[in-house]
C-alpha cells in the first residue's frame, strides 16, 4: 500500500458509457495529479491540482473531466471515450516544495471497447 | 515544447553486470527525479537531485546531475534480478511560454532486462 489508493483497478467501458476513476491519498500531501501511461509513450501529465485548485490542464480532451473536492480526493470523470484512450491511468500526490517526489497509486487499467 | 529523452530504451545485461541509463533535457532543470517501475507495477520515487554536478548513492545505485543541469545518469553496479524494471527520469514541466508549471515531465524510460 503506497498511501495513494486508486479504484477501480480495472475498468472496461463502452464508448457511450460514463464512468469515474477515484483516487484517495492518506499522506497529507497538498498536490494531486492524473497521469496517462500508454504503451511506447512516456507518462503523460493530464491534470494538476495544487491546494485543491486546478493549476494545469495539459491539453486534455474534454471527454476527461477532473474533480478535486478536497486535498485528499481526486476523481477523473470519463464519457464518450475512444479506443485510443485505453491505457493505465495513474494518480499521484506530492508535497509542493517537499523534495520527496511523487507517490503514485497502483493505477486503473482502462479498456475502451 | 520541453523534451526529456532517455537512452537506451532497452538494456539487456547478465546478472552481475553493471547498467547505466542516461537522461537529457531540452531545457535546464531546477531539479531532476528518478523513478523505478517494476513490471505490472507503478512508478516508485527513488531520488531527487538539485545541485549542479551533484552525485548521490543508494547502495548499488549512483545518480549524477550534470554541471549544466540538463543531463543526468543512473548507474547500477552488479545488477541483481530485483533490479528488473523501467527506470524513468523526470523534470519539472516547462511551458512553451517559458514559464514554470506544476507537474513533472517524464522521459520514456529505460527497460532493464536481466538474464540470469
Amino acid at each position: 500500500e503506497t498511501g495513494v489508493t486508486q479504484t477501480p483497478r480495472h475498468l472496461v467501458m463502452g464508448m457511450t458509457n460514463k464512468k469515474s476513476l477515484k483516487c484517495e491519498q492518506h499522506l497529507g500531501h497538498n498536490a494531486m495529479y492524473w497521469y496517462k501511461q500508454s504503451a511506447k509513450k512516456p507518462l503523460e501529465l493530464m491534470f494538476v491540482y495544487n491546494f485543491k485548485e486546478q493549476t494545469e490542464n495539459n491539453s486534455v480532451p474534454s471527454r476527461f473531466s477532473p474533480e478535486c473536492p478536497n486535498s485528499s480526493h481526486l476523481f477523473l470523470h470519463l464519457h464518450t471515450l475512444q479506443p485510443e484512450d485505453s491505457a493505465l491511468y495513474l494518480c499521484a500526490s506530492s508535497q509542493v516544495q517537499g523534495g520527496y517526489g511523487y507517490t503514485f497509486g497502483s493505477g486503473t487499467r482502462l479498456t475502451v471497447v | 515544447g520541453q523534451q526529456v529523452m532517455q537512452i537506451p530504451q532497452y538494456q539487456h545485461v547478465q546478472e552481475g553486470e553493471d547498467f547505466t541509463t542516461y537522461c537529457n533535457s531540452s531545457t535546464t532543470l531546477s531539479n531532476i527525479q528518478w523513478y523505478k517501475q517494476r513490471p505490472g507495477g507503478h512508478p516508485v520515487f527513488l531520488i531527487q537531485l538539485v545541485k549542479s554536478g551533484e552525485v548521490k548513492k543508494q547502495k548499488r545505485l549512483t545518480f549524477q546531475f550534470g554541471e549544466a543541469k540538463k543531463n543526468s545518469s543512473l548507474h547500477i553496479t552488479a545488477t541483481q534480478t530485483t533490479d528488473v524494471g523501467t527506470y524513468f527520469c523526470a523534470g519539472p514541466t516547462i511551458l512553451d511560454s517559458g514559464g514554470g508549471a506544476d507537474g513533472l515531465t517524464f522521459g520514456k524510460g529505460t527497460h532493464l532486462i536481466i538474464q540470469p
